[in-house]
């Protein structure tokens, strides 16, 4: 079975604080996708970042990167000098063939 | 390019009341998804269609749920009769099917059954 854990169900930090959004993920198969997602409070899930289960190169984009470790079966988020439009809830889903598995979320409050 | 575009944005209705969720997905975009979400959780699928068809509506709660996709592109979700607790907002979302990963969201649906 398929399933995504975001044990961090809310965060507040202070904005140009660097922050970590945990993902932990279970599956038994050797080939899948790694998603993030962002719905800020007008609701839309916007994509982030997509990794593959074999490629395990972090990757970083602006004040974004991910930390994609198999040994762990973590997918981690860090956001570096936040800023108060980083405030959302961000998800992390993984993709089974065609079809998505989502965490519960975890909610990031920056404050200004 | 245009995204996934579901209308209503909005709907409030009484329980026992029919609604319908319309959702129009990316061109080209062969897969959509319905997916229910409750407040401070993540998507739930309610089913999925490669191009016509329903290929996994194990989630769809049957007796009261149906979906519909007649030519491969926009869908409607219909809930008959609604029930409070399906307050929630519909979500859909589309993806590119073969060599296309991530998925496209909408703005999603919020129903308030009262």
């Amino acid at each position: 079975a398929q399933k995504v854990t975001q044990a961090q169900t809310e965060i507040s930090v202070v904005e140009k604080e660097d922050v970590t959004l945990d993902c932990v993920y279970e599956t038994r198969d050797t080939t899948y996708y790694l998603f993030w997602y962002k719905q800020p409070p007008s609701g839309e899930l916007v994509f982030l970042i997509r990794r593959n289960s074999f490629d395990e190169q972090n990757e970083i984009s602006g004040r974004y990167s991910w930390n994609f470790q198999k040994s762990t079966s973590s997918f981690n988020f860090t956001i570096t000098a936040s800023q108060v439009v980083d405030s959302a809830v961000y998800f992390c889903a993984l993709r089974r063939f065609n079809k998505f598995y989502f965490g519960s979320g975890t909610k990031l409050n920056v404050k200004p | 390019e245009a995204g996934v575009v579901q209308s209503p944005r909005y709907k409030i209705i009484e329980k026992k009341q029919p609604v319908a969720f319309w959702c129009n997905p990316i061109s080209g975009h062969n897969t959509l998804y319905w997916y229910l979400q409750n407040l401070g959780q993540g998507p739930e699928l309610l089913i999925r269609y490669e191009n016509e068809e329903a290929v996994d509506d194990s989630q769809l709660p049957k007796d009261r749920f149906s979906a519909e996709r007649l030519k491969g592109v926009d869908s409607t979700l219909k809930i008959q009769p609604a029930e409070l607790g399906d307050s929630a907002v519909y979500l859909c979302a589309s993806s590119g099917g073969q060599g296309a990963y991530e998925q496209y969201f909408g703005p999603g649906t919020r129903l308030t059954v009262t």
